[in-house]
């Protein structure tokens, strides 16, 4: 299906363990995001990437990892959970950097990690 | 702190009535701003933008007004319907930057 998708959408893990996060997107759109969501915070960007090996941190990247060895995959990997990593997590991508024409976020329907 | 902020958390508003969502922005360098509604276990969606050389801009059933001057956004939803509960969001990029900002959310419900 053409479009982003994100998995597992569910995931419950233990703290100390590794998790990853998989986004995949159709559109060969240049630019993914991750995003975190929780209450009272809205959305926080946690890493970005304008094209395939090129990342960059957003406004909360501590503890995080991310990859991207082709245009269409963004994951998100938590080397060693902690339980303020609970949140729910967004893939996003968009044709062109956010300062461009093409400049619309498309966002995956989320992905809900609880650490234990 | 955020620099982009709704000035509540939530709305109630009565099914056909028009429904207005504001947010408020510190940063003058701020020249694009994005609505994006968010359903319940669904990522959050693109409703309409505006920059900042733009003080309104209409879609279908919403209209985005910007007042520069005292640093406000509005979303109009004329009309509104039951689809529309939602949580809605600004979002900013300033001109410094290359980020997407957002707010904390306004949470719609829609009495019938």
């Amino acid at each position: 299906d053409a479009g982003i998708t994100q998995s597992p959408r569910y995931k419950i893990t233990e703290t100390g363990r590794q998790v990853t996060l998989m986004c995949h997107q159709t559109w060969s759109h240049s630019y993914m995001f991750w995003y975190r969501q929780d209450l009272g915070h809205g959305l926080r960007l946690i890493y970005y990437s304008a094209a395939a090996d090129i990342t960059d941190k957003g406004e909360v990247p501590d503890g995080y990892v991310v990859s991207r060895s082709k245009t269409e995959n963004f994951p998100l990997t938590l080397e060693s959970a902690t339980r303020s990593q609970t949140s729910v997590y967004f893939c996003a991508s968009s044709e062109g950097g956010l300062r461009s024409g093409a400049n619309v976020l498309t966002f995956g329907a989320g992905s809900r990690l609880t650490v234990l | 702190g955020e620099s982009v902020g709704l000035h509540l958390p939530t709305l109630s508003v009565q099914e056909g009535d028009n429904s207005i969502i504001n947010c408020a922005y510190s940063n003058s360098a701020s020249d694009y701003f994005i609505w994006y509604k968010q359903e319940s276990g669904k990522g959050p969606q693109f409703i309409i933008d505006i920059r900042s050389n733009m003080d309104k801009r209409q879609g279908q059933r919403v209209t985005v007004l910007l007042n520069k001057t005292v640093k406000h956004l509005s979303l109009q939803i004329a009309a509104t319907q039951p689809g529309d509960s939602a949580v809605y969001f600004c979002a900013e990029i300033r001109s410094n930057d290359y980020k997407l900002s957002f707010g904390a959310g306004t949470t719609v419900t829609v009495r019938a």
